[in-house]
């Protein structure tokens, strides 16, 4: 069956330093990947999209990788900072037009100054 | 842009009763909602698709008579938790696509049955 990973224990770090966040995937093609953050009590909120024929996307200080091969995205947060600290989901769909989600139990970051 | 609302964001309800949950794109054409589930420490799962003017499409294991969606425009969905039960107690998070790859969350909406 498909699966998602993400690292079910909380990643903390010091502040300034770079997060790094994975999702691993098993069954799965995906067309594309995304990644959201997601507050307590929030919906989630999108962050980045990457394709399956793409490397490495990057916006600001957030950079995503995405390697079919080994079935993994990696998500990086440079420079991070305390208000980065929340729960980070990624999610893969299917086909490249529209496509429902499937998403991961997400990691909790928490960045302490 | 591309705002998600959702109404209530948190209720409480007796057993038996019936709840609704709206959802609105409040500046632009949904064309697609989604209607997601979500228990604590777990992974959002898909309970439902709408598309305005049809049926919802139902993901499997999720009672399309307990869980009554109405997708009545291109900006509102709504869901209706019929008959509530504790075990429905859960967090509940639309979502609204404009076509393609997008989708916009809305904030979610607490659900508590006693």
């Amino acid at each position: 069956s498909q699966k998602i990973e993400q690292n079910s224990e909380a990643l903390n770090i010091q502040e300034g330093k770079t997060a790094t966040l994975t999702c691993n995937y098993t069954n799965y093609s995906p067309a594309y990947l995304q990644w959201y953050r997601q507050d307590p009590g929030r919906g989630p909120v999108f962050l980045l999209l990457i394709r399956e024929n793409e490397k490495e996307k990057r916006k600001e200080r957030l950079k995503v990788t995405f390697d079919t091969t080994l079935k993994q995205s990696l998500f990086h947060i440079t420079a991070s900072q305390p208000a980065d600290s929340a729960t980070y989901l990624c999610a893969l769909a299917a086909s490249s037009g529209y496509s429902t989600l499937t998403f991961g139990k997400g990691t909790m970051l928490l960045v302490s100054p | 842009g591309a705002v998600v609302s959702q109404h209530p964001s948190w209720v409480i309800c007796k057993s038996g009763t019936s709840v609704k949950i709206e959802c609105r794109s409040l500046d632009f054409q949904a064309t697609t909602m989604f209607w997601y589930r979500q228990f604590p420490k777990q992974s959002l799962m898909l309970m439902a698709t709408s598309n305005e003017g049809s049926k919802a499409t139902y993901e499997q294991g999720v009672e399309k008579d307990k869980f009554l969606i109405n997708h009545a425009s291109l900006t509102l969905s709504t869901l209706t938790v019929t008959s509530a039960h504790p075990e429905d107690s859960s967090f509940y998070i639309c979502s609204a696509s404009p076509g393609g790859n997008e989708q916009f969350f809305g904030p979610g909406t607490r659900l508590t049955v006693l």
